[in-house]
């Protein structure tokens, strides 16, 4: 089975500041699709962004973006002027091309301070 | 409009109870899954329907017992429950149980057994 890792259990960024948070995995697939979902104190898991492992450009959403590196297994998230509502825990997810299953790393919890 | 609904938010059952968890999405999605989710942790996948048939199972207690009527709702009835089946229960729902498809959650029921 896939196993996805986030190294960085907690995570702190300033208001207006960058972050960026890590996520690596493990497949010998090539044909695969990530995700980065959010889960705010209200509990409700919200997408962020998804990456298609065919494509050599990273995704970007707004003041997301993420840094994918096939070869190194390696699938960053870049907050860019971090806000408050940031606030939340991160999980990134692997998604087999033949699979159903999202495999979800353990999270990073995002504090965001004034 | 990506909304998925839960109902209830909370609840708490005595092991001799049986209830009901209720989902709901009006998108046309035809997969959805049933997600348990303990404190701090990731969720891990219990159950998947495609065009209201059980696809997947993942190896679930038979005290709980999914349920598809329709295309728009997805039920988890429960029976029999432990105190360590106290959790997060999270329905989520695609367009198809194809991989290339985002997941879309719910905000998640609060489940307690006594």
């Amino acid at each position: 089975a896939q196993t996805v890792t986030q190294s960085q259990p907690e995570m702190s960024v300033q208001e207006a500041e960058t972050v960026t948070l890590s996520c690596t995995y493990d497949t010998s697939e090539s044909d695969y699709y990530l995700f980065w979902y959010k889960q705010p104190p209200s509990r409700q898991m919200i997408l962020v962004i998804r990456q298609e492992a065919y494509k050599q450009q990273n995704a970007t959403e707004n003041r997301f973006s993420v840094n994918f590196q096939k070869a190194a297994k390696s699938f960053s998230l870049k907050i860019s002027d971090s806000q408050l509502g940031d606030a939340a825990m991160y999980f990134c997810a692997y998604r087999s091309a033949g699979g159903y299953a999202l495999n979800f790393g353990k999270g990073t919890s995002l504090l965001v301070t004034p | 409009d990506t909304e998925v609904t839960q109902t209830p938010k909370h609840l708490v059952m005595g092991m001799t109870n049986k209830k009901s968890l209720k989902c709901e999405q009006h998108m046309g999605h035809r997969a959805m899954y049933w997600y348990k989710q303990k404190a701090k942790k990731p969720p891990e996948l219990m159950f998947v329907y495609s065009y209201e048939k059980l696809s997947i199972n993942e190896s679930v207690p038979s005290r709980f017992s999914p349920e598809c009527p329709n295309s728009s709702l997805l039920n988890l009835h429960l029976h029999a429950l432990q105190p360590e089946d106290s959790a997060l229960y999270l329905c989520a729902s695609s367009t198809s149980q194809g991989a290339q498809e985002t997941q879309y959650f719910g905000p998640g029921t609060r489940l307690l057994v006594l």
